[in-house]
């Protein structure tokens, strides 16, 4: 399966602090997206970054994309209590035109 | 700022009926896809349409699914037979180009019984 990995399924912090989820996938990629999911909600795209980048912003968001290892994390910084929501890695493959989800990562921030 | 939108919101239909799942994407984009997710778990692609043909579909996507743009805006999803494992929600997207950031609509619930 070409389905990436993401690694905490959960994760829940407190407020203010950062949260940290990471995604592995298995073939090589043209670009590695991030999506948000609100619950019962549609998906939102946060931040793409293509192959040839290392790392991208947005805002509080820091994407990291390291194609060696086949991996990328999302770090969220001074998390608040409205970043609740899962979270998804999605992998677009060499000579593809679909996205790949990964598995995602609920996380749950506490007031 | 322009959205994707799906009809109907929640439909609840017996096994062995015919459903169809509407989506009007937005209006410039080209490339038109539906993905399903099991309750509130995996995202999984189900088929990919470009250039009023498919270009990709799943395993998911047997003989029971088609889709449809029939006129310049709608695209539709029609699953001929439902079956029990068919509920779920299910995702139109669009995207200006096939490798960029994917527009989703907020989803129509399947449920069948």
């Amino acid at each position: 399966s070409q389905q990436g990995e993401e690694d905490p399924q959960a994760l829940s912090i407190q407020e203010g602090e950062n949260a940290t989820m990471n995604c592995s996938y298995k073939t090589s990629i043209n670009n590695l997206q991030w999506y948000r999911q609100n619950s019962g909600r549609g998906l939102v795209h946060l931040i793409l970054i293509r192959s040839n980048e290392r790392e991208k912003h947005s805002g509080r968001l820091r994407v990291t994309l390291d194609t060696s290892k086949k991996s990328s994390s999302l770090l969220i910084t001074a998390s608040r209590a409205a970043d609740t929501a899962s979270y998804f890695c999605a992998t677009v493959f060499i000579g593809g035109d679909k996205l790949i989800f990964g598995t995602g990562t609920r996380l749950q921030v506490f007031p | 700022e322009p959205e994707v939108t799906q009809t109907p919101s929640h439909q609840v239909t017996q096994m062995g009926q015919e459903v169809i799942l509407r989506c009007v994407p937005i209006s410039n984009h080209l490339y038109f896809y539906w993905y399903r997710q099991i309750l509130g778990q995996k995202v999984e692609f189900l088929v990919s349409f470009y250039n009023n043909e498919i270009s990709e579909k799943s395993e998911i996507f047997d003989d029971q699914f088609s889709v449809e743009r029939p006129d310049g805006s709608n695209f539709t999803l029609k699953i001929r037979s439902t079956k029990l494992e068919d509920s779920a929600m299910y995702f139109c997207a669009s995207s200006d180009s096939g490798i960029g950031e994917l527009f989703f609509g907020e989803g129509s619930r399947l449920t069948v019984l």
